[in-house]
């Protein structure tokens, strides 16, 4: 079953303005991870926040992690049209196993 | 480097008939994943390896799947017989364990199953 689920499932937006997707999972974890997908295409990495991170930053991006409420963001700041993909989160469950559990993602459209 | 390659991109075939798809991970990665992705059901882990060895091969659906990785640098998924509800996107992902453990997906396999 899936751990992450997103929120929203579609999000649609102007160009320029900031995008907030969410994360919920069910489990302790030892990281969780952004992917981003565009369609037709395989997923692509962008960042991780390990357990103990509260948020982290990458270019336009910023996670944050609550593990109190078992829960992630990823913002992106003045979005781009090329910026319109799917958004996924996964987490990485404590145990030392390296399985990732991805959420059903939320699809970001960017108008320009 | 090349990043991770599937092979073929996309496969139609017939009810019934043998499926082989086929994973060169990234040089250097010692973790392997299969996923299957649909709409109804979204990204699911089939199998995953760490050092050709099978770890956890729970997600693999039923007895008509199965999964081989002979060496560091390949990896075949087969579906025998071959059913309509087994079309999906499936994605080949490679990892190094000890590292970030962030994965690289491949292109993927469009599969269609007639």
């Amino acid at each position: 079953s899936q751990q992450g689920e997103e929120d929203p499932q579609a999000l649609s937006i102007q160009e320029g303005e900031n995008a907030t997707m969410n994360c919920s999972y069910k489990t302790s974890i030892n990281n969780l991870q952004w992917y981003r997908q565009n369609s037709g295409r395989g997923l692509v990495h962008l960042i991780l926040i390990r357990s103990n991170e509260r948020e982290k930053h990458s270019g336009r991006l910023r996670v944050t992690l609550d593990t109190s409420k078992k829960s992630s963001s990823l913002l992106i700041t003045a979005s781009r049209a090329a910026d319109t993909a799917s958004y996924f989160c996964a987490t990485e469950s404590q145990g030392g196993s390296e399985k990732l559990v991805f959420g059903k993602g939320t699809k970001l459209t960017v108008n320009p | 480097d090349a990043g991770v390659i599937q092979s073929p991109r996309h496969e139609v075939t017939e009810m019934g008939q043998e499926v082989t798809l086929r994973c060169k991970p990234i040089s250097g990665h010692n973790s392997l994943f299969w996923y299957r992705q649909t709409m109804m059901r979204g990204l699911e882990l089939l199998i995953y390896f760490n050092n050709n060895v099978p770890i956890d091969d729970s997600g693999m659906p039923e007895d008509r799947f199965s999964a081989k990785m002979p060496n560091a640098s390949f990896s075949t998924l087969k579906i025998q017989p071959s059913e309509p509800r087994d079309s999906a996107v499936y994605f080949c992902a490679s990892s190094f364990r000890g590292g970030r453990n962030e994965q690289f997906f491949g292109p993927g396999t469009r599969l269609t199953v007639l």
